[in-house]
């Protein structure tokens, strides 16, 4: 069966501290992949999503970027962070494009 | 128009009760429709998938009306583990163009 994991779960960093959050999919080979931030009380953001090795989509300027070095891994980083940067981060994988998306169990960032 | 509109709530509504949920959407191209329930701090969770025809599951039924563009929920003999946000999700396009979702409608329900 397909998992998707996800860590740390929680987070507190000094602003300007640099970020790297990290996601891996197991059992399935060439998924897509995205990162999502949901600020409290707010909906889900869609930051960068990846359809293969190395393609990175950004859906809005900000002070991440996103990486995918391996076929079933997907990196969220940022060199400083901020005091917006706060939230709470989901990564999430599909198998096709009609299938509905997996969420891991996300990281909560507080930027501080 | 926003891509994806739900009322947010909250829907406060006493055990038992029937309550429903409409989602409306802009791009009339959409293919797939999705619920999706989010607990308090947690991650979201895939409820059902929206078919053409609707479809049920248990206590849960939910219905596309494509000329209208708009995707309902309908949750009978609520029960106090229903209490959740409930996110309107769409395939805008077709292929690899990320699911809309939306910013979730909330529901209590209460003893």
């Amino acid at each position: 069966s397909q998992t998707i994991h996800q860590w740390p779960a929680t987070l507190v960093q000094p602003v300007g501290s640099p970020l790297s959050l990290e996601c891996t999919v197991e059992g399935t080979s060439n998924p897509n992949l995205y990162w999502y931030r949901q600020a409290a009380g707010r909906g889900l953001q869609l930051l960068f999503y990846s359809v293969g090795i190395g393609q990175i989509s950004s859906e809005v300027p900000q002070n991440l970027s996103a990486s995918r070095p391996q076929d079933r891994q997907f990196i969220l980083s940022s060199k400083k962070l901020l005091l917006s940067d706060s939230g709470f981060y989901l990564c999430a994988w599909e198998r096709t494009g009609l299938s509905g998306y997996t969420f891991g169990s996300g990281t909560r960032l507080t930027v501080v | 128009r926003k891509e994806v509109e739900q009322d947010p709530g909250p829907f406060n509504v006493p055990e038992g009760a029937t309550v429903a949920f409409n989602c409306t959407y802009s791009n009339s191209a959409s293919q797939s429709f999705f619920w999706y329930r989010q607990d308090c701090r947690k991650e979201p969770k895939l409820l059902m998938s929206v078919y053409s025809s609707g479809n049920e599951d248990g206590r849960f039924t939910a219905q596309l009306n494509r000329a209208s563009q708009y995707i309902s929920l309908l949750i009978r003999d609520s029960k106090l583990s229903d209490s959740a946000t409930y996110l309107c999700v769409v395939n805008t396009f077709s292929g690899n163009t990320p699911l809309v979702f939306g910013k979730g409608t909330r529901l209590s329900v209460i003893a």
